[in-house]
Parts: C-alpha cells; structure tokens; sequence
C-alpha cells in the first residue's frame, strides 16, 4: 500500500524562528492535505494542496506531485503554532481513502 | 458555527464491556468517519460512511462495528473492550468522500480500557 511519511518526527523552536515540515509519499494521489492537531486534541485542516503552492498568513505549502513530496512552512512562529502536523493524502483506488502520515511534532517555545 | 460533536471527551471502561461512542454533525455531510490515534502511528481509519445504513471497512475494523441510522450520527461500537483498544478516537465528516473541502473533526474521545 501507499507510504506516507513525514520529517522531522519531532522540531522544537524558539518563538518567531521559521520551519520547514516535509511530506513524501510512494505512489501517485489525487489529493494531499495538511492538518494541525493542537495540544488539545483538535485537529484543523490547514491546506488542500494536490499540487503547487498556497499560502494562508504565516503558512504556506507545496506540493510537487511529480516528485512526491509536499512543504509546510511555518514562519515566524508561535506559541499556539505548537501541535502535530499531519499530511494526508488521497489514494487513486477504487475509492476514496485518505491516509495519514504519523506526524510532526511541534513545540514553540517563548 | 458548524460543528462535530464527540458524546465523551474521556471514557474509562472495563475489558469486556460494550462501548458505544457518538458522533454528531450538523452540517449535513454525507461522509462520516471514524479514526483512532496512537503514537507513532498518526491516524488509522477504522470503519467510514458515505450515506445512512452504509458502511465501509477501513485499515483496522476488527473488533469494531458502526452503526448509521440517521444522516447526523455515526456510532463506533466495541462489542468487547479490550486493552489494546485504549487509544484516542477521532470522529470526522466531510462534504465528499475524498474530502476535498476538507474534513471537519471532532475533539476526540480518549479510551481507556481497564
């Protein structure tokens, strides 16, 4: 089956550095999404990105479906940046199914 | 404001009782989906619906069923809590099933079977 897999597993930073969270997957999809789960539990979608690039205030991401991989940029961090990030992706099977990958791990740190 | 709404933030049951968790939409999707999070292993989907009295399997759904009687609800049921079956669980809908205007979850329930 598809492999999703995400880097760093685990990224602490001081307030208002910047970073960049990576997402590669095996096979081809129709759709990628990034997710934040904050330390309470709730997760928000962040961006659906299948491919090029989208930025929403201090975060923006890229897919670049051809190679794979897909970029969550955090800048200018923040305390309540502070969570795991997930990506998400969408099979090309017979039905739609969306498979996490195992997350990144963020503390901000004042 | 739109919202999925889990029945218990936390639960603490006994091995060999039956579970039942609620999941509650109002938005009027028509997919609904359950989860569980463990560490290291991100989100694993047990069982999905994509209208009511329909329901698909997902990676995990031994020792799981659900149950969709109307197009708001959508229940987990663990016919025999088991330890292994402590976890975090994520309800979650969306407007279609590849979830392309993306997916609303709910806070979760955490599972603890003693």
């Amino acid at each position: 089956g598809i492999q999703v897999e995400q880097s760093p597993p685990d990224l602490i930073l001081q307030e208002g550095a910047n970073s960049t969270l990576r997402c590669n997957f095996s096979d081809s999809v129709n759709n990628l999404q990034w997710f934040h789960q904050n330390p309470w539990g709730q997760l928000i979608n962040l961006f659906y990105i299948p491919s090029g690039t989208k930025q929403n205030g201090r975060l923006s991401a890229t897919t670049v479906a051809t190679e794979r991989y897909s970029l969550l940029y955090i800048s200018s961090s923040q305390t309540t940046d502070s969570g795991v990030y997930f990506c998400a992706v969408l099979m090309k099977t017979s039905y739609d199914k969306v498979i996490f990958g195992p997350g990144t791990s963020l503390s901000v740190i004042p | 404001d739109v919202k999925v709404t889990q029945s218990s933030r936390y639960l603490v049951k006994r091995t060999g009782e039956k579970v039942f968790l609620e999941c509650v939409q109002d938005m009027d999707h028509e997919n609904m989906f359950w989860y569980r999070q463990d560490p290291g292993l991100g989100l694993r989907l047990i069982y999905f619906s994509y209208d009511v009295k329909m329901k698909e399997k997902g990676d995990i759904p031994e020792g799981y069923s659900v149950s969709r009687e109307k197009k708001e609800r959508f229940s987990l049921i663990l016919e025999s809590a088991s330890t292994n079956q402590t976890s975090m669980y994520l309800c979650a809908s969306s407007f279609d099933s590849g979830a392309r205007y993306g997916y609303t979850f709910g806070s979760g329930t955490r599972l603890t079977v003693v």
